[in-house]
C-alpha cells in the first residue's frame, strides 16, 4: 500500500514569490491533515480536511496561506507570497476515521 | 484547544541504560496518545501509541503509561541502543470529536557509547 506522499520534497525559492506543495493521502483515508516544522523546532497543526472540507484551519498561520483539497482526494497548499519565516517543512498526514495518523516524507521548503 | 508540554527538550543516556520522556496535556476529552520518532531529514514514523482506555502498552522495548487523572503520559525506552538517537514527539488528540493531534515540542534523545 503507498503510504502519503509529497511534492516536491525539497524547494528553494525567493522572497515573494509562490510555491505550491501537494499531498496524496493514503487512498480511502478521509482525514488530511497539513503541519509545519519551523528551524527544528515543535511540529505543529496548520489544518485539517474531513473529505474536501476544512473541517479545522485553526493553525493556518495567515491569510498567504491557502489549502484546497479538491474531490476529497489530493490536497495543495500555497504560499503567496512567501517570506523568509516561511521556511521550514511542511508535513502532510492523513488518516481513516478516528484511527493512526500517518505522515509523509515532508516537503523542505527554503525562502532567500 | 489542546496543549501538549514535553520534557526534557534534550537527553543524553548511555547506551544499555533506560530513557523516560514526559508529556504532559490539557484537553480532558483527549483519548489517543501517540509517540512519533523522527529521525534527521525523514518524516515523523509512528513507534508506539496509546488510548484512554488502557493505562499501559508495551512493545518489545518501548513501553508508555498514561495517567488520566493526572492527564500524564510517557515514553519508556529500555536497554538503549544507538539507533534510537532521535527527536521523539509525543502528541494528544480527541479522536472521534476533532480527530486531530497537537504536538509536544520534541526531545532530542542521544545514546552515548
Amino acid at each position: 500500500e503507498a503510504g502519503v506522499t509529497q511534492f516536491p520534497s525539497h524547494s528553494v525559492i525567493e522572497k515573494g514569490q509562490t510555491v505550491t506543495l501537494r499531498c496524496d493521502p493514503i487512498s480511502g483515508h478521509d482525514n488530511l491533515y497539513w503541519y509545519r516544522r519551523v528551524m527544528g523546532k515543535e511540529i505543529k497543526f496548520l489544518l485539517h480536511f474531513v473529505k474536501e472540507s476544512k473541517q479545522d484551519e485553526s493553525g493556518m498561520p495567515n491569510n498567504r496561506f491557502l489549502a484546497e483539497r479538491t474531490g476529497g482526494t489530493y490536497s495543495t497548499l500555497k504560499v503567496q507570497p512567501a517570506e523568509l519565516e516561511d521556511s521550514g517543512v511542511y508535513f502532510c498526514a492523513s488518516s481513516p476515521t478516528g484511527n493512526t495518523i500517518y505522515f509523509g516524507e515532508g516537503s523542505w521548503l527554503t525562502v532567500v | 484547544g489542546e496543549n501538549v508540554e514535553q520534557h526534557p527538550s534534550t537527553l543524553s543516556v548511555q547506551e544499555g541504560d533506560s530513557a523516560v520522556i514526559k508529556c504532559t496535556y490539557s484537553d480532558s476529552a483527549s483519548n489517543y496518545f501517540p509517540w512519533y520518532k523522527q529521525e534527521l531529514g525523514k518524516r515523523p514514523q509512528l513507534i508506539i501509541d496509546i488510548r484512554s482506555n488502557v493505562g499501559e502498552k508495551k512493545d518489545q522495548r518501548i513501553a508508555v503509561t498514561l495517567n488520566k487523572t493526572a492527564k500524564h503520559f510517557s515514553l519508556h525506552i529500555t536497554e538503549t541502543q544507538p539507533e534510537d538517537s532521535a527527536v521523539y514527539f509525543c502528541a494528544a488528540g480527541a479522536m472521534n470529536r476533532d480527530d486531530k493531534i497537537i504536538f509536544g515540542k520534541g526531545t532530542r534523545l542521544h545514546i552515548l557509547p
